[in-house]
């Protein structure tokens, strides 16, 4: 079984300032982890993804998320949030077995205030 | 490259109705999965496909809810009987293989709204 859990169903920062989301997740197996976006009447794109590789994983728009099996965790970054940024964000874990089928946590809300 | 398409974006149909919903992927990807999303929910898994089976059903809520893919490319959401708790965002997603480490590419969705 599988799980993943968004800390936060909203985050609210300065334009300029950093970004934290958090995510948790339970996996009986190597985990692959994702990060999506979805602004406002667009579709869902994907941010980066952790497929056991490096743990540090880099995606577009200066968004990075760091793989820590020890807290089972995969938290997304960015150093300074940017007006654009302001979106829904979705944690996904999906495991090798089965029919990998893909987990959603139920999101956080970014805010960036001017 | 073409992406993911649905159609139609939006459908209003009356309770007791039967709707369909179209999905158009990328082509050559294997990997077909439909979703539902409520407003202020993450996307809940419905069906999987890969190719033209259906390699899991699990998440389809009863049997109103039918999807098919007869020829391994656009797929097709089946409801009948539509309800009120019907109404939410469907989005489909393929991917190339569907392995566990896979990019899912989505459309945009069609938001079904029953009154």
């Amino acid at each position: 079984a599988q799980s993943v859990t968004q800390l936060d169903s909203h985050v609210s920062v300065s334009e300029g300032t950093p970004v934290l989301l958090r995510c948790n997740y339970s996996s009986s197996y190597s985990p692959s982890l994702f990060w999506y976006v979805q602004h406002p009447n667009k579709g869902l794109q994907l941010l980066l993804k952790y497929t056991s590789a490096a743990t540090l994983v880099k995606g577009i728009n200066g968004f990075e998320a760091e793989f820590k099996k020890s807290e089972t965790s995969f938290h997304l970054t960015k150093p300074s949030a940017h007006m654009s940024d302001a979106a829904e964000y979705f944690c996904v874990v999906s495991v090798p077995g089965g029919s990998y089928i893909p987990t959603f946590g139920r999101g956080t809300s970014l805010i960036v205030h001017p | 490259g073409a992406g993911v398409s649905q159609t139609p974006s939006n459908k209003v149909t009356e309770k007791g109705k039967y709707v369909e919903l179209r999905c158009d992927p990328i082509s050559g990807h294997t990997a077909l999965y439909w979703y539902r999303q409520s407003l202020g929910q993450g996307p809940e898994f419905l069906i999987y496909f890969q190719g033209t089976g259906a390699a899991d059903d699990s998440g389809l809520p009863n049997d109103r809810f039918f999807a098919v893919r007869p020829e391994g490319s656009v797929s097709t959401l089946k409801i009948q009987r539509t309800e009120r708790g019907d109404s939410a965002v469907y989005l489909c997603a393929s991917s190339p293989t569907g392995i566990n480490t896979d990019t899912q590419y989505f459309g945009p969705g069609t938001r079904l709204t029953v009154l």
